[in-house]
């Protein structure tokens, strides 16, 4: 029940295209779910995050969509650039930051020109 | 975001011998600091949760006697490999966090035991 489930492994977009990245979780006590974005030899840096009570949040081309009946999430990043090449964990935790997070198994990003 | 430094980046050591790892949060003061560990192309694993002053909680399976955690002060936590050997070679990634606030990771400090 602690687990939390994320798709696909790995995923290859084209520069310009939607990168679409999807969490499942189990436990209904979760209520703070943020995304890492990780790049090789790296700890990964928090890019951003959603508490249950709204459905969706944007921060400039990263967008996280929240459906709490279906208890999934998933992380959209618009006009994708070689940069965003990167490994992407979502997570869940009880409570604020501060408590223990549950880690998905991590999705790696290819952007192709 | 808020800063958290780790020291070693890297170390090398030979079998037998303890190995120390710093994490101090930069700019913040962190009440909770905690220590994961990753293996190539894999999820992080919750190690241990550490609060200031007091001992650290360590997840199932993880032997305390071998990963020494101190957390003296608001600002620093240790982690200790303790006579480490070869499968204690990886990736080991510190977080903070302050109350109420979202946890910040180190940039992680690669072991590699021979």
């Amino acid at each position: 029940q602690q687990q939390v489930k994320q798709s696909p492994q790995s995923l290859i977009v084209q520069k310009g295209g939607i990168s679409i990245i999807n969490c499942a979780y189990e436990n209904t006590a979760f209520d703070y779910f943020p995304w890492y974005q990780q790049f090789p030899g790296k700890g990964p840096a928090l890019l951003i995050a959603i508490r249950p009570d709204v459905s969706e949040k944007k921060e400039g081309r990263f967008t996280i969509s929240f459906n709490k009946s279906a208890k999934q999430f998933s992380l959209h990043i618009m006009d994708s650039q070689p940069g965003d090449s990167a490994t992407y964990f979502c997570a869940a935790s009880q409570g604020f930051g501060n408590e223990k997070l549950t880690f998905g198994t991590g999705t790696r990003l290819t952007i192709i020109p | 975001g808020a800063v958290v430094s780790q020291h070693p980046s890297r170390v090398i050591c030979k079998s037998g011998t303890s190995v120390k790892i710093e994490c101090r949060s930069l700019d913040f003061q962190a009440t909770t600091m905690f220590w994961y560990r990753q293996f190539p192309k894999k999820s992080l694993m919750l190690m241990a949760t550490s609060n200031e002053g007091s001992k650290a909680t360590y997840e199932q399976g993880v032997e305390k006697d071998k990963f020494l955690i101190n957390h003296a002060s608001l600002t620093l936590s240790t982690l200790t490999v303790t006579s480490a050997h070869p499968e204690d070679s990886s990736f080991y990634i510190c977080s903070a966090s302050g109350i109420q606030e979202t946890q910040y990771f180190g940039p992680g400090t690669r072991l590699l035991v021979l």
